[in-house]
């Protein structure tokens, strides 16, 4: 089945500085992929959607300027949390979407990165 | 707005018993409906996904969804559960207006061995 990493898995940083978490897609290319963010014994909310070779989308009340993402080639996404803050601690899980036709439209996620921010 | 409703918090069952998660969707148009499982300390996996054809999909590991379009409904159901299958359960439809999924709340499973 299609694979999708994430690195690292787990990140701790001080208040202020920048992450980047990676996204790729290990056996077949996405040209889109999408960020959701995980609360504790909630759901995955959508936080912003990454197009190969065009800026991102990003939901409403996601800044893009705190949440840089670069989508560089059809099998790499990244997410830098810029300037973090405690309350950007989190559970940031990617998904690159397969689609090959209507009948293929699925997304493969990858297995998240715990980001606390101290 | 889309949205995905399931109804069940936590189920805890015995090993062996049947096993039914409820999901509702609210979407006008068609859907692509997947139930998505989540084992403790490990990433998504798809469990089974429903697209056309036939309302009644089989998936990984004896799990099976109907897809009730009169009801919104797309309930995940296995006979008889087994310890492992310990894990939280999310349903998902793909409704969102950049192709993303929308997810319902989760159903957390904790089977007794």
């Amino acid at each position: 089945g299609a694979v999708v990493s994430q690195h690292p898995s787990r990140v701790i940083c001080k208040s202020g500085t920048s992450v980047k978490i990676e996204c790729r897609s290990l056996d077949f290319q996405a040209t889109t992929m999408f960020w959701y963010r995980q609360f504790p014994k909630q759901s995955l909310m959508l936080m912003a959607t990454s197009n190969e070779g065009s800026k991102a989308t990003y939901e409403q009340g996601v800044e893009k300027d705190k949440f840089l993402i670069n989508h560089a080639s059809l099998t790499l996404s990244t997410l830098t949390v810029t300037s973090a803050h405690p309350e950007d601690s989190s559970f940031y899980i990617c998904s690159a979407r397969l689609w090959a036709g209507t009948s293929t439209d699925t997304q493969y996620f990858g297995p998240g990165t715990r980001l606390t921010v101290l | 707005a889309q949205s995905v409703s399931q109804h069940n918090h936590h189920v805890i069952l015995s090993e062996a018993a049947s096993l039914e998660l409820g999901c509702n969707y609210s979407y006008g148009g068609t859907v692509n409906l997947f139930w998505y499982v989540q084992y403790p300390g490990q990433h998504l996996q798809l469990l089974l996904k429903y697209f056309s054809g036939d309302p009644l999909v089989k998936g990984i590991k004896g799990f099976e969804a109907e897809f009730i379009k009169s009801k919104f409904s797309f309930n995940l159901r296995k006979p008889s559960v087994q310890w492992s299958d310990t894990a939280e359960y999310f349903c998902a439809v793909n409704g969102g207006s950049q192709g993303n999924l929308i997810f319902g709340k989760g159903t957390k499973l904790s089977v007794k061995p």
